[in-house]
């Protein structure tokens, strides 16, 4: 069954400390995206990344980077440069080709301890 | 860059219709439409391309006014399974990789 899978569903991070979520697909999509949600907000865009090795910073980049080294993953790590990290996090992905349709994963939540 | 969505919340009975809009202040080459239950991942509805074409999926529709930077979605007929909160999404012109820029979402409740 192909689709994407996040992991974990919660996350708990400390002071000081660096986190790293997880995200596969298996659709075999070019493009990847990460997204923060916060109540009321909708989603905003954090990266993308259309071919492996090459990752673009959406509009809320700051305090977070990626990685793109095989095409069905793209992890995000949450640095300690990101303050207000607690935000369910929402990693998509899309064919290329044309306008098509994103697929999401079931997201990360991820609180301050 | 972000939609601006209207209403923000909505309360419909079961069997009443309703309509969302997102209107945007640049051009747009596409509208996508999501659906989204609390804590779940949102769920694709449809795509409009520019061109003022409208799309239909069961009771859910939508249409895409190219010159008013614009899309509406209609529920007709709305059931309980409607509710959660709906996304557009919209593709600029300038937009590369296909990202997209979502609306801050419409609640919708459909009560018995």
């Amino acid at each position: 069954d192909g689709g994407i899978t996040q992991s974990p569903k919660y996350l708990f991070r400390k002071e000081g400390q660096n986190v790293t979520l997880s995200c596969e697909q298996n659709l075999n999509h070019d493009a990847m995206y990460w997204y923060r949600q916060d109540p009321g907000q909708g989603l905003r865009l954090i990266y993308y990344s259309q071919i492996v090795n090459d990752f673009q910073k959406g509009d809320i980049a700051e305090g977070y980077s990626v990685s793109r080294e095989k095409k069905e993953s793209f992890p995000l790590t949450v640095t300690s440069a990101q303050k207000n990290p607690t935000a369910f996090y929402l990693c998509a992905s899309t064919g290329t080709g044309g306008t098509q349709p994103q697929h999401f994963g079931d997201g990360t939540r991820l609180s301050i301890l | 860059q972000q939609p601006v969505q209207s209403p923000q919340a909505v309360i419909l009975r079961e069997g009443e219709d309703a309509v969302i809009n997102c209107s945007s202040s640049k051009a747009l080459y596409s509208v996508h439409w999501y659906r989204q239950k609390h804590g779940e991942a949102p769920v694709f509805l449809m795509i409009l391309l520019k061109g003022g074409e409208q799309k239909g999926h069961e009771k859910i529709s939508a249409s895409f006014n190219e010159k008013k930077q614009q899309s509406s979605l209609y529920l007709t007929a709305s059931q309980l399974s409607y509710s959660g909160t709906y996304f557009c999404g919209t593709e600029t012109n300038s937009n590369s990789g296909y990202a997209l820029n979502f609306g801050k979402g419409t609640s919708l409740l459909v009560t018995p």
